[in-house]
C-alpha cells in the first residue's frame, strides 16, 4: 500500500545540519524524492534516488535510503535561513505514474 | 524555459458553484499530473492524463470532479458544485514522458469554499 510517514516539526539553528526523516510501507517503490514547499508556493523538487542506491549527495544535500527498514532520510548541511520550508518525501512505483508523498515536515531555521 | 503554470493562484466560490482550474505543462511535457492538498496534509494523487486521455483517475471522487487535457490548451480540473469541503491547494504537475520520469510542479491553486 502507499502510506508514507514523516516527522512534523524540526527546528535548527542557522549553520547546523538538520535531518528529516520518511518511512514507507510499500517496497515496491522504484524513486524516492524529496520536494520543498515554501508558504504559498508549489513544490520545488530538491533531489531523488533510485531505490536501488543506498545514498546520494548533491551540494548540501544527502539522500540515504535504507530499504530494510522502509527508511528514507534528507540531511541538510550548514542549513541556512532560506531552507526553512515544509519538505515533502515521496515515492514512486514501476508501472504507476502516481507519487505517494508523506504529511511534510515543517523545518524552521533560528538565525 | 518557463515551468508548470497554473492559473488562477487563488479561487473563491460559494457553495454550489463550479470551479475551473487550469494547468499549462512545462514546454515539452505531455503528461499531466493533478493532486490536491488539504490543510496540514500531504498531497493527494487525483488524475494523470496525457493529451486527450485519461490514462489514471483512481484518485478522482466519483462524483462532481473531472479532468481533460486537449489537444490544444491547458488541462482543465473541474469541479461542479463546490463544498466547502473541497476547498483545499490543487497542484499540477508535468513530465515529459511517463512512468518514472520526474514529476514537476505548478504553484497551485488555492480553492476557498464560501
Amino acid at each position: 500500500g502507499e502510506d508514507v510517514e514523516q516527522s512534523l516539526f524540526l527546528s535548527v539553528r542557522e549553520g547546523d545540519s538538520s535531518v528529516i526523516n520518511c518511512t514507507y510501507t510499500d517496497s515496491s517503490s522504484t524513486y524516492l524524492y524529496w520536494y520543498k514547499q515554501e508558504p504559498g508556493a508549489g513544490l520545488q523538487l530538491l533531489t531523488y534516488i533510485f531505490s536501488n542506491m543506498d545514498m546520494k549527495q548533491d551540494q548540501r544535500l544527502t539522500v540515504l535510503l535504507n530499504k530494510k527498514d522502509k527508511h528514507l532520510s534528507l540531511r541538510i548541511a550548514d542549513t541556512q535561513t532560506g531552507d526553512s520550508a515544509i519538505y515533502f518525501c515521496a515515492e514512486a512505483f514501476y508501472g504507476n505514474n502516481r507519487l505517494a508523498f508523506g504529511k511534510g515536515n515543517q523545518v524552521v531555521v533560528i538565525p | 524555459n518557463a515551468g508548470v503554470m497554473q492559473n488562477p493562484r487563488h479561487l473563491v466560490r460559494r457553495r454550489g458553484q463550479e470551479a475551473r482550474l487550469r494547468c499549462s505543462p512545462m514546454k515539452g511535457h505531455s503528461h499531466v499530473y493533478w493532486y490536491r492538498q488539504l490543510p496540514e496534509e500531504g498531497l493527494k494523487f487525483m488524475v494523470y492524463l496525457q493529451k486527450e486521455n485519461i490514462i489514471d483517475e483512481s484518485g478522482m471522487p466519483k462524483e462532481r470532479f473531472s479532468a481533460e487535457f486537449p489537444k490544444e490548451g491547458p488541462s482543465i480540473l473541474r469541479i461542479q458544485q463546490v463544498v466547502r469541503g473541497d476547498s483545499a491547494a490543487y497542484f499540477c504537475a508535468s513530465s515529459p514522458q511517463g512512468t518514472t520520469e520526474t514529476q514537476y510542479f505548478g504553484p497551485g491553486t488555492r480553492l476557498l469554499v464560501l
